[in-house]
């Protein structure tokens, strides 16, 4: 059965870049993601479809500062040009017949 | 503008019940597959349940079989969940989340969850 695995945490500074990490399941190394973001206190919100290939389709509104790359097993978020609201918990998410699975969630700090 | 809005959260008392709904509104909600997804105080994200488009395929989360169940209204717009014999550990902000666009036939199973409502939340206390 698929599974995601986030690192718990993470850290970067103001206006650098930060890549966050999600990994599939052995055997599960075609699937496509989805990647979520959630600020303290708010509902989630969808930032993007990533396929296994790489290629990504960003949810309405979300800017060019957040990208998707794939690499094996490894689905990656990459947020360039740190602001403060970027602070918050990201999210993998995946799906196979039956089932809706959702990472540990990366907690993010902006220095 | 595309908008879920969760309601008919509250306190509730263990071995009670209690059924949440999600309005939908600014999309055609009958052609869309819809999720429940709850997150305990601190923890995270939990996949609850999955309903098709014309609600004729329901899946849940394996340790919500039994208690839980989901339903919907395409004529009211309306997402639903019951949550039979209430636990403590059920306590948890419940949101509802839109899947995927389905054909006349079929959805696929490919949900991104790309709406999301605020959330309701559910407290179990006696």
């Amino acid at each position: 059965q698929v599974a995601l695995t986030q690192s718990p945490s993470a850290s970067a500074s103001l206006g650098a870049s930060v890549k966050l990490t999600c990994t599939l399941t052995s055997g599960h190394s075609s699937y496509a993601i989805a990647w979520h973001q959630q600020q303290s206190e708010k509902g989630p919100r969808y930032l993007m479809r990533l396929n296994s290939d790489g290629s990504h389709t960003r949810g309405d509104g979300i800017p060019d500062r957040f990208s998707g790359s794939s690499s094996g097993a490894e689905r990656y978020l990459t947020i360039s040009s740190l602001q403060s609201e970027d602070e918050a918990d990201y999210y993998c998410q995946t799906w196979d017949t039956g089932i809706r699975v959702f990472g540990g969630g990366t907690k993010l700090t902006v220095l | 503008d595309v908008h879920l809005e969760e309601s008919g959260g509250g306190l509730a008392r263990p071995g009670g019940s209690l059924r949440l709904s999600c309005a939908a509104s600014g999309f055609t909600f009958s052609s869309y597959s819809m999720n429940w997804v709850r997150q305990t105080p601190g923890k995270g994200l939990e996949w609850v349940a999955y309903i098709s488009s014309r609600g004729r395929t329901k899946y849940y989360a394996e340790s919500m079989k039994g208690r839980f169940a989901i339903s919907r209204d395409n004529a009211k717009n309306s997402l639903s969940l019951q949550i039979d014999t209430l636990r403590d550990e059920d306590t948890a902000v419940y949101y509802c989340a839109r899947g995927t666009s389905c054909s006349n036939t079929t959805c696929p199973s490919n949900d991104v969850f790309d709406v999301w409502g605020l959330g309701t939340m559910v407290t179990v206390s006696s």
